[in-house]
C-alpha cells in the first residue's frame, strides 16, 4: 500500500471554477502535511502546509483531518495560472530527521 | 530567501563520462537531499544528508556517488551512467523550524544520458 494516495485526474475546468484535490495517508503518525504545486519541467514548489485547523491562502484552502487520514485542497476562482500538477505531501520523521512521501500528483489544466 | 541553486541546469552525457552534479543553499539548513523524477512520476528519494553526515542512502547505485563537502553544498558525481538514468534530478534543503520540516527545492538539472 502506497504511503500517499492521490487521484492523478486529469482535471479540466474553466477559468473560475472551484477544484477541490483529496489525498489519504497510510502512515497514523505522519506529522506534517504539504501541497505543493510542480509546473511542466520544473521542480516542485511549495504552495502550502495543511494544519488540523485548517488553513487559507487567498484562494487556496487546505484541510487536514487526521482522523481520517485525509487531506484536501480546495482552489476557487480558478485562473489559467493554476494549471500546473498538485502534490500532496506527507513527511514522517524518523529518529533523527523528517523524509517525505509523496502523491503520484494530481494534473490540473484550467481552460479560458 | 528560501534559494536552492542547482548546476547545470542540463547535462547530456555518454555512458563513459564523469560528471557532477553541484547544490547549493545558504539559509543554514542542516539537511540536503537528492531526489531523481522521472517524467509524470513524483520525486524519488535517493540520499538524504543531515550535518554533512550521509543518513539515508535509499540502495541507490553505486554509479551515483554524493558528497557533502560542507554545510551550504552538496554534489552527486556521476560515472558510468545508463539510459535508464535520464531523468530530472532535484536537490533539496529542509531547516527543522518548528518542526516542520520543510523542504525547499532547487531548479533540477535534466540529465539525459545517451
Amino acid at each position: 500500500r502506497k504511503e500517499v494516495e492521490q487521484d492523478p485526474g486529469p482535471f479540466n475546468v474553466p477559468e473560475g471554477a472551484t477544484v477541490a484535490f483529496n489525498c489519504t495517508y497510510s502512515n497514523s503518525a505522519s506529522q506534517s502535511f504539504f501541497w505543493y504545486r510542480q509546473d511542466c519541467r520544473k521542480e516542485p514548489k511549495l504552495l502550502m502546509s495543511v494544519y488540523s485547523s485548517g488553513n487559507e491562502d487567498g484562494r487556496f484552502t487546505a484541510q487536514l483531518n487526521r482522523a481520517s487520514q485525509y487531506i484536501s485542497l480546495l482552489i476557487r476562482d480558478s485562473k489559467l495560472s493554476d494549471s500546473a500538477t498538485y502534490l500532496c505531501v506527507v513527511l514522517d520523521r524518523g529518529s533523527t530527521l523528517g523524509r517525505l512521501y509523496f502523491g503520484r500528483g494530481t494534473q490540473l489544466t484550467v481552460w479560458p | 530567501d528560501t534559494e536552492v541553486t542547482q548546476t547545470p541546469k542540463h547535462l547530456v552525457m555518454g555512458m563513459t563520462n564523469k560528471k557532477s552534479l553541484k547544490c547549493e543553499q545558504h539559509m543554514g539548513h542542516r539537511a540536503m537531499y537528492w531526489y531523481k523524477q522521472k517524467a509524470k512520476k513524483p520525486p524519488e528519494l535517493m540520499f538524504v544528508y543531515s550535518y554533512e553526515k550521509l543518513s539515508i542512502n535509499e540502495s541507490v547505485p553505486s554509479r551515483f556517488s554524493p558528497e557533502c563537502p560542507n554545510s551550504s553544498l552538496l554534489n552527486l558525481h556521476l560515472h558510468a551512467l545508463q539510459p535508464e538514468d535520464s531523468a530530472l534530478y532535484l536537490c533539496a534543503s529542509s531547516d527543522s523550524s518548528g518542526g516542520k520540516e520543510t523542504q525547499y527545492f532547487g531548479p533540477g538539472t535534466r540529465l539525459l544520458v545517451l
